[in-house]
């Protein structure tokens, strides 16, 4: 079954647009933790985001933003006035507390494309 | 901190021939270590996970004695392609954990792209 899911795989905007990429994922856990990492053409992973399951606030940092909401199981990312450089894959992730080494479950990605 | 240092970032080896990866960690102790596969436009897929002085745990389908793993200290964990073919040609990433406030954190390698040729 699909813990995490990433509906949308490829996403194209113009530059300056706000994006939101969506992320429902699936837990019987109470204790988990959410990542959002940023993956550029590199490979490299960037990380971006950890929340715990317990702090449900929104969080903004520059551009980007984050919805959590543990009613939908969701944690959206939102990215404003988009940039070229903000093309990559987004991943978004869950940690379990109880699922041994906290081991990462993976959606399958969004391809974000911010075209000129 | 928390770096984690993959080596090499790409690699390009003959079929039958054996390649390692080296992935440390600089700065801190890492008391977990997992080895991820990606192939291209796909998510990752862990291969196996790594805990300092045992075996390493491999998930179903990956083979153990083709992907070693060494887990030796709390600073280095490597994996070899044994005898590598073409269909190993892949994008293979590290990651790290470590326990006390960074508990739960997951620290990645740059990435090590290696083809088969």
């Amino acid at each position: 079954a699909q813990k995490v899911t990433q509906a949308q795989t490829e996403i194209s905007v113009v530059e300056k647009e706000d994006v939101t990429l969506d992320c429902v994922y699936e837990t019987r856990d109470t204790t988990y933790y959410l990542f959002w990492y940023k993956q550029p053409p590199s490979g490299e992973l960037v990380f971006l985001i950890r929340r715990n399951s317990f702090d449900e606030q929104n969080e903004i940092s520059g551009r980007y933003s984050w919805n959590f909401q543990k009613s939908t199981s969701s944690f959206n990312f939102t990215i404003t006035a988009s940039q070229v450089v903000d093309s990559a894959v987004y991943f978004c992730a869950l940690s379990e507390i109880l699922r041994s080494n906290y081991q990462l479950i993976w959606g399958a990605g969004t391809k974000l494309i911010i075209k000129p | 901190g928390a770096v984690v240092s993959q080596h090499p970032s790409w690699v390009i080896c003959k079929s039958g021939t054996s390649v390692k990866i080296e992935c440390r960690s600089l700065d801190f102790q890492a008391t977990t270590m997992f080895w991820y596969r990606q192939f291209p436009k796909q998510s990752l897929m862990l291969m196996a996970t790594s805990n300092e002085g045992s075996k390493a745990t491999y998930e179903q389908g990956v083979e153990k004695d083709k992907f070693l793993i060494n887990h030796a200290s709390l600073t280095l964990s490597t994996l070899t392609v044994t005898s590598a073919h073409p269909e190993d040609s892949s994008f293979y990433i590290c990651s790290a954990r470590t326990g006390g406030t960074l508990l739960g954190e997951a620290f990645f390698g740059q990435g090590t792209r290696l083809t088969v040729v």
